[in-house]
């Protein structure tokens, strides 16, 4: 069965540092989603993309965050400049229209 | 703001069976889903029902909603120790490929 990869498991980054987390969607999915679970806490969504753009972000993404699909198969998360607070799981998503979306089994980032 | 609300926990006799509840908010979505997420694992789609059905049977899982009272539940027939684990209801908002609402989750244990 298809599956959503995401690299790495986990990171561990100093506050300040550049995280950037990876991930494979299925190959003929058209939407790409980022969301995050702090620990004890919702899974939350966090941007989506489509057709090479953002076609939707929530308050929590802000300037510290951008994502990107550099090619036809990668799609990243990029965190500019940690902090201790964005410790969380981090979960990439992908779908097709009408579809159940299929996560990743998560990059846990922590801050220290 | 749109809502998911899920109890937190269930505890049940292995072979009965479970009944998760979940109440949303949002009347547009038209995708409602159930996700299972294992300790240190990611999210696993288990089924999703579209808005305008009432029921949906898939092997040992049983959906039902009630779209007037915005209620959504799982029935996994005969547990197995095996599905122990967290459940996510989640809505699409604002329907069609928008972003999902996640509930809390119910951690459910399974007995022998």
């Amino acid at each position: 069965e298809p599956e959503v990869t995401q690299t790495p498991s986990h990171q561990v980054t100093q506050m300040g540092q550049e995280v950037i987390l990876r991930c494979v969607p299925i190959s003929n999915h058209l939407y790409f989603y980022w969301y995050r679970q702090i620990l004890g806490q919702k899974v939350e969504f966090l941007v989506s993309f489509y057709n090479n753009e953002i076609s939707e972000k929530s308050e929590i993404f802000d300037d510290q965050f951008s994502v990107e699909r550099p090619d036809g198969s990668n799609f990243t998360l990029k965190i500019r400049s940690t902090k201790l607070e964005d410790s969380a799981m981090y979960f990439c998503a992908s779908g097709s229209r009408g579809r159940g979306y299929t996560f990743g089994s998560g990059t846990r980032l922590t801050v220290v | 703001g749109e809502d998911v609300e899920q109890s937190l926990f269930l505890s049940v006799r292995e072979g009965d069976s479970s009944v998760i509840n979940c109440t949303y908010t949002d009347s547009s979505s038209t995708y409602l889903y159930w996700y299972k997420q294992e300790p240190g694992a990611g999210l696993q789609l288990l089924t999703y029902i579209f808005s305008n059905m009432d029921m949906k049977q898939d092997q040992r899982l049983t959906v039902l909603l009630n779209k007037k009272d915005k209620h959504l539940s799982l029935r996994i027939a005969d547990t197995q120790t095996g599905d122990s684990a967290i459940y996510f209801c989640a809505e699409n908002y604002g329907g069609s490929q928008g972003n999902l609402i996640f509930g809390k989750g119910t951690k459910l244990s399974v007995k022998p």
